[in-house]
Formats: structure tokens, C-alpha cells, sequence
């Protein structure tokens, strides 16, 4: 099974940027990596994902290691609708979760 | 409107009563999965499917079946609901293209008393 690190949780000022830590050290070379969110009451949803390259979207931006054993999500200017569990996932064609990092924004 | 459809949203039932919770997509996605969410547990993957006819089990398989009859739907059938079923489980899906996302639905939140 594809297997993540992430803190439990974490606590951010709002306006201020975030980052998200993950370690995926057993990801092979086709392996994308994935975040997605789920809000209070809410199903899950995408936010980014990257093969080798930094990415950016609306949402956040994806930091990937050179060696890609390990990725940070950042959000760079957290709102308390940030608040929410994050996932980090890699994979090639199934979707296995952790238990993420559950990230308060404090007003 | 591109979406994962669960049903029921929320259901409360007896140990044993035969359930099924259906999930249908509308984006012709090859890949739909299952999961259950428990406190303290995340995300848990019970079974998913790669395309019609093929099905695989996920990390908790056990006292749940599926099938993949047609591409848009996805029931997860439980025989003999027990009280350790209740869970909040969750639907997704995603295209057949090696980086495309996953899409979820709004979740069936199960009692089993």
C-alpha cells in the first residue's frame, strides 16, 4: 500500500502562509502526488497534485522535493475557510488514505 | 453538473437488514471507490473498481460486497449489517488518465443499532 507521513495537526494565524508537510519515501518514479481537503460536514475534495515539478493552482501550491521522498502543501494566506483535514496521497492508479493533518486557522 | 451521487444520505437500520447504498457518477470514470470514515481513522478504503467487471479489495473489506455491472455505478452492498458498520462512507470516482483526481460524493452517514 502507498504510504504517507503527515503531522496529526497543525495550527496557523489567519493571512499568514501554511505548510503542509508530507514524507512519502516509498514512492516510485510514476507515482503522482495528490492533496485533497475535507471541510467540516463535508466529502473530500481535490486541491493539487504534482509529478516532479512545483505546482500552482486558485487554490494552493504544491513543493516537491528533488529527490521526491517528500512534498509540501502550501497555502499562502490561510482563511479560517481553510480550516479542514489534509491529505497527502501518491499513486499510480489506486487512492489509499491516511489519517492527514487536521489544520485549525485560529482568527 | 459533473458529480458523484450517494443514496441515501443517511441511514439508521437494525443488525442483519440487508442494505445497499447506491453510488452513480455521471463523468464516465473508469476508477470509483468506496470508503469509510471513522473518528480518529481517516479515510479508509473498503473496495474499488477499476472499470465494469473488475473489482478489487481495498484495507477493510470485510462484511461488505460490491459490483460493477455498468461504468456509472458503484452499489456497496451490506448482507448482515452489524453495529460496527456504522460509519460515515464515502464515494468516489476518477477518469482512467494516471493523474486525473478523484471525485467524491456528499457521503451516506449509516447507524447500525
Amino acid at each position: 500500500d502507498a504510504k504517507t507521513t503527515q503531522p496529526n495537526s497543525m495550527e496557523s494565524n489567519e493571512e499568514e502562509p501554511v505548510h503542509l508537510p508530507c514524507n512519502h519515501s516509498t514512492i516510485s518514479g510514476t507515482d503522482y502526488i495528490h492533496w485533497y481537503r475535507q471541510l467540516p460536514s463535508q466529502g473530500p475534495e481535490y486541491v493539487i497534485h504534482g509529478l516532479t515539478s512545483n505546482v500552482n493552482n486558485r487554490m494552493a501550491s504544491l513543493a516537491i522535493a528533488e529527490d521526491r521522498k517528500s512534498s509540501t502543501l502550501i497555502l499562502h494566506r490561510a482563511t479560517l475557510r481553510d480550516a479542514a483535514v489534509y491529505y497527502c496521497i501518491f499513486t499510480t492508479q489506486n487512492f489509499v488514505f491516511g489519517p492527514g493533518t487536521r489544520l485549525s486557522v485560529l482568527p | 453538473e459533473a458529480q458523484v451521487t450517494q443514496n441515501p444520505r443517511y441511514l439508521i437500520t437494525v443488525t442483519g437488514k440487508k442494505l445497499t447504498v447506491t453510488c452513480s457518477q455521471n463523468m464516465n470514470h473508469e476508477y470509483m471507490s468506496w470508503y469509510r470514515q471513522d473518528p480518529g481513522l481517516g479515510l479508509r478504503q473498503i473496495y474499488y473498481s477499476m472499470n465494469v467487471e473488475v473489482t478489487d479489495k481495498g484495507d477493510v473489506p470485510e462484511g461488505y460486497k460490491v459490483s460493477r455491472k455498468e461504468k456509472r455505478n458503484f452499489p456497496l452492498i451490506l448482507e448482515s449489517p452489524s453495529p460496527n458498520q456504522t460509519s460515515l462512507y464515502f464515494c468516489a470516482s476518477r477518469s482512467g488518465t494516471v493523474n486525473s483526481p478523484l471525485h467524491f460524493g456528499n457521503g451516506t452517514r449509516l447507524t447500525v443499532t
